[in-house]
């Protein structure tokens, strides 16, 4: 599976929009980008996915540029309580091949 | 529906005691998976099983064996703990093994061997 970098930290006001970005440069044909947040020290949580085509959920946006090699995670209007890690990641067809790297740690300050 | 859950939440073990972590679901999953997460970094794959009867090897397998003992249910075994095992284990659980399925995880187990 393609590796993905993301920056360790980010800050966000709360209310506004948090775009958190991701490079997976090396992402082949077959492979979704998944994104996943963990609050504290609880199980990682699923939030979106996508292929080629941007997507929308009730939690996120996800933006996946033409050439597929990056990817932003919008969340419209951050509260508090988004505060987390954000996992992205992506997967192919191998189950063998799903580990989370480090995150983005996004703190939504009032 | 309770979705994952993991059993026991804390754990502490002397160094070479031999435990398992059991995990169970309730979605009708297909798949099922272990991680370890060690402090301040991200989750790695230990063992993986993408349907009921198969078992592989994910990132870091070395000291850990599994089972899956039906489609519900998934257990991670240490034959014989070691202070580099300390650390936050994860199950979850996915419709399918691969692309296009999103991942359920429990609420972990939290592990400490002296």
């Amino acid at each position: 599976d393609a590796k993905t970098t993301q920056p360790p930290s980010m800050d966000c006001a709360e209310g506004r929009a948090a775009n958190l970005p991701c490079n997976h440069s090396t992402i082949s044909g077959n492979e979704y980008v998944y994104w996943y947040r963990q609050i504290h020290s609880q199980g990682p949580q699923y939030i979106i996915h996508g292929l080629k085509n941007n997507e929308t959920n009730e939690m996120a946006s996800l933006i996946i540029t033409e050439d597929r090699k990056s990817s932003t995670l919008i969340l419209p209007h951050a509260t508090l309580r988004d505060t987390a890690v954000y996992y992205c990641i992506v997967r192919g067809p191998n189950a063998g091949k799903s580990t989370f790297g480090d995150g983005t740690t996004l703190t939504v300050k009032p | 529906n309770a979705g994952v859950t993991q059993t026991p939440k804390f754990q502490v073990l002397k160094t070479g005691q031999s435990m398992t972590l059991q995990c169970a679901q309730d979605m009708n999953h297909n798949s099922m998976y272990w991680y370890r997460q060690d402090p301040g970094m991200g989750l790695r794959l230990i063992y993986y099983s993408a349907s009921e009867g198969t078992t592989d090897k994910g990132e870091v397998p070395n000291g850990y064996n599994v089972s899956r003992l039906n489609k519900r249910e998934f257990s991670l075994r240490l034959e014989s703990a070691a202070p580099s095992q300390t650390s936050v284990y994860f199950c979850a659980s996915s419709e399918a093994p691969g692309q296009g399925s999103e991942q359920y995880f429990g609420p972990g187990t939290r592990l400490t061997v002296t």
